[in-house]
């Protein structure tokens, strides 16, 4: 069975501090996909990053950063020198096969960046 | 990118009523999902919507309580029948090749 694990369930940083958000997810497939979404106070549901099982590049998307590990069944998400606007629940997710298939999602961290 | 779109946003309802949601998407998919958001909770899959097909529940979720439409590739509803207070959620779809796109959610309050 697919699980994903974000143990941090709330983060409060000041702004500019980089924040590390912690993704651990299982899965007996060797093809699969891993995603984040944020989630801001208005509660529309926004696409970040998806990343297939046979990719082990870190990416850089400006402030945002991610470190996929397959050793370690990670996916961690970076944002540095954070801004106010960053404050949002993220979940980490996780799919089978295709990318197209449904979605397995992690409880949430609610990162909270104060100014 | 896939454009979603949900109608009604928001709706506050009597307990043992029905509501049905729309979901639109701007493009032909083959699969669009439902979930649910609990407050301040997680998104869990209700049901996958294949058109053509009846659509495949997870556990812990029926048809009767959760009728889902997939009338063409570009649109889908789910229904929430005879409500209770506990039914009180988000109602998100989602759609897309690659990357799973979103609707806006629909914001159910039940009294």
């Amino acid at each position: 069975a697919q699980k994903v694990t974000q143990a941090q369930t709330e983060i409060s940083v000041v702004e500019k501090e980089d924040v590390t958000l912690d993704c651990v997810y299982e899965t007996r497939d060797t093809t699969y996909y891993l995603f984040w979404y944020k989630q801001p106070p208005s509660g529309e549901l926004v696409f970040l990053i998806r990343r297939n099982s046979f990719d082990e590049q870190n990416e850089i998307s400006g402030r945002y950063s991610w470190n996929f590990q397959k050793s370690t069944s990670s996916f961690n998400f970076t944002i540095t020198a954070s801004q106010v606007v960053d404050s949002a629940v993220y979940f980490c997710a996780l799919s089978e096969a295709g990318g197209s298939e449904k979605l397995v999602f992690g409880k949430g961290t609610k990162l909270t960046v104060n100014p | 990118s896939a454009v979603i779109s949900q109608k009604p946003s928001r709706d506050i309802c009597q307990r043992g009523t029905s509501l049905t949601i729309q979901c639109q998407v701007d493009s032909q998919v083959t699969m669009m999902f439902w979930y649910r958001q609990q407050p301040g909770q997680s998104l869990t899959l209700i049901a996958t919507a294949n058109q053509g097909s009846e659509a495949t529940y997870e556990s812990g979720f029926v048809i009767d309580k959760f009728p889902i439409s997939r009338p063409n590739l570009t649109f889908s509803t789910l229904t929430v029948s005879n409500m209770s207070p506990e039914d009180s959620s988000i109602y998100l779809c989602s759609a897309g090749y690659n990357e799973q796109f979103f609707g806006p959610g629909t914001r159910l309050t039940v009294l």
